[in-house]
C-alpha cells in the first residue's frame, strides 16, 4: 500500500530536549515536505526537499532542521524545542516530475512542548 | 510573501444546500490544488487545476481555476453530512515551494 508514515504520532516533551520526528514514504517520490498546522493559520511549510541531499526552507523554518540522506526518509529535527513549536505536524511527499506537487500526506504528529 | 486567502473560514449549512468556497491570491500560480481533511487525519487531494479557466467536476463538487490563474472556487451541490470537513486550497510555483490557504471548515447538518 502506497503511504507516508510518521513516528511518533503523539509526543509530549519539555523545552530544550532535542527530538526527531521520522517520515518515510514508499512511493519513490522525489519531493518531500514538512508542514505545521495551527488553528486559524492553515498549513505552513517548514522545509522541503526536491531530492536526496537537496533541501530548502519553506515559510517557517526557524527552530527546525531536516536532512535527506535517502530518498524515502525525511526526518524533522527540533534541536531545542520551545512551547511555540507545539503544533500538529504533517509530512508529505510528491512526484515532482508533473510540476504540480500533488501531496500525499502522512497521518500527522501531535507535538506538545511544555 | 505569496498568500492564499480562503473564504469563508467557517460554513454551517443544512443537508441539501449548495455552497461555494473561494481561494484568492494576488499572485499567479502554475497550479492549484484542493484538499479535504478530516479530524485526526492528513489532508487528502481532491483535484488539481492547471489551466486558466479550467473546470473540473468530481461528483457533486465543481472546481474552477480563474482565467488569470490567481484564484479558484469549489462549489458543492446538494451538500451531504459526509461532506463535513476542512477544505484547503494550495498553490505551487515552479520552485517547489507550496503555500496553503487557512482552510474552510464545513459542517453539513442532517
Amino acid at each position: 500500500e502506497a503511504q507516508v508514515t510518521q513516528n511518533p504520532r503523539y509526543l509530549i516533551t519539555v523545552t530544550g530536549k532535542k527530538l526527531t520526528v521520522t517520515c518515510s514514504q514508499n512511493m519513490n517520490h522525489e519531493y518531500m515536505s514538512w508542514y505545521r498546522q495551527d488553528p486559524g493559520l492553515g498549513l505552513r511549510q517548514i522545509y522541503y526537499s526536491m531530492n536526496v541531499e537537496v533541501t530548502d526552507k519553506g515559510d517557517v523554518p526557524e527552530g527546525y532542521k531536516v536532512s535527506r540522506k535517502e530518498k524515502r526518509n525525511f526526518p524533522l529535527i527540533l534541536e531545542s524545542p520551545s512551547p511555540n513549536q507545539t503544533s500538529l505536524y504533517f509530512c508529505a511527499s510528491s512526484s515532482w516530475g508533473t510540476a504540480t506537487y500533488e501531496q500525499y500526506f502522512g497521518p500527522g504528529t501531535r507535538l506538545t512542548v511544555t | 510573501t505569496q498568500l492564499l486567502e480562503q473564504s469563508p473560514q467557517f460554513l454551517s449549512i443544512q443537508e441539501g444546500e449548495n455552497l461555494t468556497v473561494y481561494c484568492n491570491s494576488s499572485s499567479v500560480f502554475s497550479s492549484l490544488q484542493w484538499y479535504r481533511q478530516e479530524p485526526g487525519e492528513g489532508p487528502v487531494l481532491l483535484v488539481t487545476v492547471v489551466t486558466g479557466g479550467e473546470v473540473k467536476k468530481l461528483k457533486r463538487l465543481t472546481f474552477q481555476f480563474g482565467d488569470a490563474r490567481k484564484d479558484s472556487s469549489l462549489h458543492i451541490t446538494a451538500a451531504q453530512p459526509g461532506d463535513t470537513g476542512l477544505y484547503l486550497c494550495a498553490a505551487s510555483s515552479n520552485t517547489g515551494k507550496l503555500i496553503f490557504g487557512q482552510g474552510t471548515t464545513l459542517q453539513v447538518k442532517p
